[in-house]
């Protein structure tokens, strides 16, 4: 059974700072790597994904993916108020799988 | 350009009933998925459709079926609700051609009493 971990938290980080969520998955086939932000009472939201090795940078936020240690994570740079929520990564397999999502981190940002 | 949406948003009914969820997917995104969110389970993933066939289907008791128009409107039923059924149903679009970024919908809140 496929299976994606994160650290449940909370995370605190102080406002300014670098926020860093971290991801391990289960299954070596998987080809295809998602962040999703989620605030209270609201739906997922994709804020990066990557598919190769190595860094991937948008704006504030780096994705990083180490498939040999079957390893993702994601930086967030600057931290706002505003990037307080859960954070949740999920993963996806070669061909027609659907997304198996970890349970989420969720992190705080203190002003 | 418009994004996912999700009828009804929020939904009460009663143990044994049945219920279908409709989804509408981005303009031009071709596949579509559902999952459910609860706080114990979080978010798993309960089929996706293609040019209006199931190509994959999660782990969720026959219970649980969709559907795919020729539009690429989704529905989903649940039938003999159970108060476990209780969840955010969400469902998500892709282009499947050009990319296979999910983006989700606003989510349909089942309430079973």
């Amino acid at each position: 059974q496929k299976e994606v971990e994160q650290n449940s938290g909370p995370l605190s980080v102080p406002e300014g700072a670098i926020a860093s969520l971290n991801c391990t998955y289960s299954d070596r086939g998987s080809q295809s790597f998602f962040w999703y932000r989620q605030y209270s009472g609201k739906s997922p939201e994709l804020i990066m994904f990557i598919y190769s090795n190595g860094d991937k940078e948008d704006g504030r936020f780096t994705a990083q993916l180490n498939k040999a240690s079957q390893y993702v994570s994601l930086l967030i740079r600057d931290s706002q108020p505003s990037d307080s929520a859960t954070y949740l990564c999920a993963v996806k397999g070669g061909g027609a799988d659907g997304l198996t999502f970890g349970k989420g981190t969720h992190l705080i940002i203190q002003p | 350009k418009a994004g996912v949406t999700q009828t009804p948003r929020y939904l009460i009914k009663t143990r044994g009933q049945q219920v279908t969820l409709s989804c509408s997917p981005i303009s031009g995104h071709r596949s579509v998925s559902w999952y459910q969110q609860t706080p114990g389970q979080g978010l798993q993933f309960l089929f996706e459709y293609f040019s209006e066939t199931q190509r994959n289907k999660g782990n969720f008791p026959g219970r649980f079926s969709g559907r795919q128009f020729s539009n690429s409107r989704s529905e989903m039923n649940v039938s003999t609700l159970e108060l476990g059924d209780s969840a955010l149903y969400l469902c998500a679009s892709t282009h499947d051609i050009l990319y296979n970024e999910q983006f989700f919908g606003p989510g349909t809140r089942l309430t079973v009493l």
